[in-house]
C-alpha cells in the first residue's frame, strides 16, 4: 500500500539551514504537505506543494519535489530555537476521501 | 479563524469506563478523522468519515467506535477503556482536496 518514510531525528545549530527529507510511494500523488507539531499540541499545516510543481518557497521555507524519485524535502533557512518541533510529511495520493498518509515525523532539535 | 475543537485537553479515566471524545469543526468540511499518536509509532488512523452518518475503519479500529450524526461533529467512543488506550488523540477535518486542520489533541490516561 501507500507509504511515506522520513528520518526520525535531525539536530542543527541555530542559524544553520535544516533539511528534512521524505520519500513516498504513491505515483498518483496530487498534493504533498508538511505539518509542524510543537510539544503537547496538534499538528499545524506549514506548507504544501502540488504534484506538478518542483519547488515552492514561503519566507524561510523551501519545499522541493522530485516526482521521478518520489522525494520531498523541506528546507528551513536560518533555523531558530522556535523551529524545534516534530515535522510530518503527508501525501494526499489519489484518494477521494481526503485521507492523508503521514510519515513517522522528524524531530528537529535546534541547539543554541 | 477556522477551528477544530476537541472537548478536552486532558482526561483521566478508569479501566472499563466508556469514554467519549468529542470533536467539532466550523469549516463545513466533509471529511473528519480520528488519529492516535504514540511515541515511536507516529500517527495511526483509527476511523474516518467522509459524510454524515458515514464511517470507515482506519488502520487500528479495534476497541473504538465513532458517531457522526451532524456534519460538524465527529465523536470517538472507547467502549471499555483499557490501559493500552492511553495515548494522545488527534481529530482533524478536511475538504475533498484540502489538507487537514487538526484540533489541539486530547491526552487520555486510562488507569
Amino acid at each position: 500500500g501507500e507509504d511515506v518514510e522520513q528520518s526520525l531525528f535531525l539536530s542543527v545549530r541555530e542559524g544553520d539551514s535544516s533539511v528534512i527529507n521524505c520519500t513516498y510511494t504513491d505515483s498518483s500523488s496530487t498534493y504533498l504537505y508538511w505539518y509542524k507539531q510543537e510539544p503537547g499540541a496538534g499538528l499545524q499545516l506549514l506548507t504544501y506543494i502540488f504534484s506538478n510543481m518542483d519547488m515552492k518557497q514561503d519566507q524561510r521555507l523551501t519545499v522541493l519535489l522530485n516526482k521521478k524519485d518520489k522525494h520531498l524535502s523541506l528546507r528551513i533557512a536560518d533555523t531558530q530555537t522556535g523551529d524545534s518541533a516534530i515535522y510530518f510529511c503527508a501525501d494526499h495520493g489519489s484518494s477521494n476521501t481526503g485521507k492523508l498518509i503521514f510519515g513517522q515525523g522528524t524531530t528537529l532539535q535546534v541547539k543554541p | 479563524d477556522v477551528k477544530v475543537t476537541q472537548s478536552s485537553r486532558y482526561l483521566v479515566k478508569r479501566t472499563g469506563e466508556k469514554v467519549f471524545l468529542e470533536c467539532v469543526q466550523d469549516m463545513d468540511h466533509e471529511n473528519m478523522f480520528w488519529y492516535r499518536q504514540d511515541p515511536g509509532l507516529g500517527l495511526r488512523l483509527i476511523y474516518f468519515s467522509y459524510d454524515v452518518k458515514m464511517k470507515e475503519k482506519g488502520d487500528i479500529p479495534e476497541g473504538y467506535s465513532v458517531s457522526r450524526e451532524k456534519k460538524e461533529r465527529f465523536s470517538l467512543i472507547l467502549e471499555s477503556a483499557s490501559t493500552n488506550q492511553t495515548s494522545m488523540y488527534l481529530c482533524a477535518s478536511s475538504s475533498q482536496l484540502g489538507g487537514y486542520t487538526f484540533g489541539s489533541g486530547t491526552r487520555l490516561t486510562v488507569v
